[in-house]
């Protein structure tokens, strides 16, 4: 079945240790998409790329760096996580980014900082 | 700025039928979309509409009128496994998907 993947789903990290999310998706989608969502809240897109076209958000804080080596894979590095990072990642990608493409999601990252 | 608003949380009774209502100010619009999200896991699409009017599937049905800056999704003879999040998103005119907060959903037997 075609999909979105991420690994992995629970991640515990100490305050200022990187740590690296990864995104792989079978869809063959041009678009992939991080985003970050704490609990109760709207999900905040914090990057995307347009096959290698990569978008940042204005609000998205340097902490934060991406990668997408090749159409398949694309990963989240947070450089030095702070308490304020811990929630859940979501990896989406979609066909296009013009209106009706809807996104596809992965389970996501829960990510944990102690 | 751009903004959606929902409700925080609704209640409904299993078998009923509950209308969760979505407005929005956005620069730009190509279209309006429904996800359901069940706690701790990721969205999953349920609707699109681009048009005004009313987009039937299944027992979920999805209103938009765009004069008004409005939507509704309509949930039909309610089941338990409805308990979700519903997160209401409008792709604005740079086609970026502007989120609300959702609205969760409470079914009681």
């Amino acid at each position: 079945d075609a999909m979105v993947i991420q690994n992995p789903r629970y991640q515990v990290t100490q305050f200022g240790k990187p740590v690296t999310l990864s995104c792989s998706q079978t869809l063959n989608h041009n678009v992939m998409y991080w985003y970050q969502q704490k609990s109760s809240q709207a999900p905040k897109l914090l990057f995307h790329y347009y096959d290698k076209d990569f978008n940042n958000e204005a609000d998205t804080p340097d902490n934060f760096q991406s990668r997408r080596p090749n159409t398949s894979f694309c990963f989240l590095d947070i450089r030095s996580p702070g308490l304020g990072d811990a929630a859940m990642y979501l990896c989406a990608t979609s066909a296009r980014t013009s209106g009706g493409n809807e996104q596809f999601f992965g389970p996501g990252t829960r990510l944990t900082v102690l | 700025g751009q903004n959606i608003d929902q409700p925080t949380e609704m209640t409904a009774t299993e078998g009923a039928i509950v209308q969760i209502n979505c407005t929005y100010q956005t620069s730009g619009f190509n279209g309006l979309f429904w996800y359901q999200q069940h706690a701790g896991e990721a969205p999953t699409f349920l609707s699109y509409n681009v048009l005004d009017g009313l987009e039937e599937k299944g027992r979920f049905s999805s209103f938009l009128s765009r004069s008004k800056g409005y939507s509704y999704l309509l949930l039909k003879e309610l089941q338990m496994k409805d308990s979700a999040s519903y997160l209401c998103a409008v792709m604005d005119s740079n086609y970026q998907l502007i989120w609300g907060a959702g609205t969760k959903l409470i079914i009681k037997p």
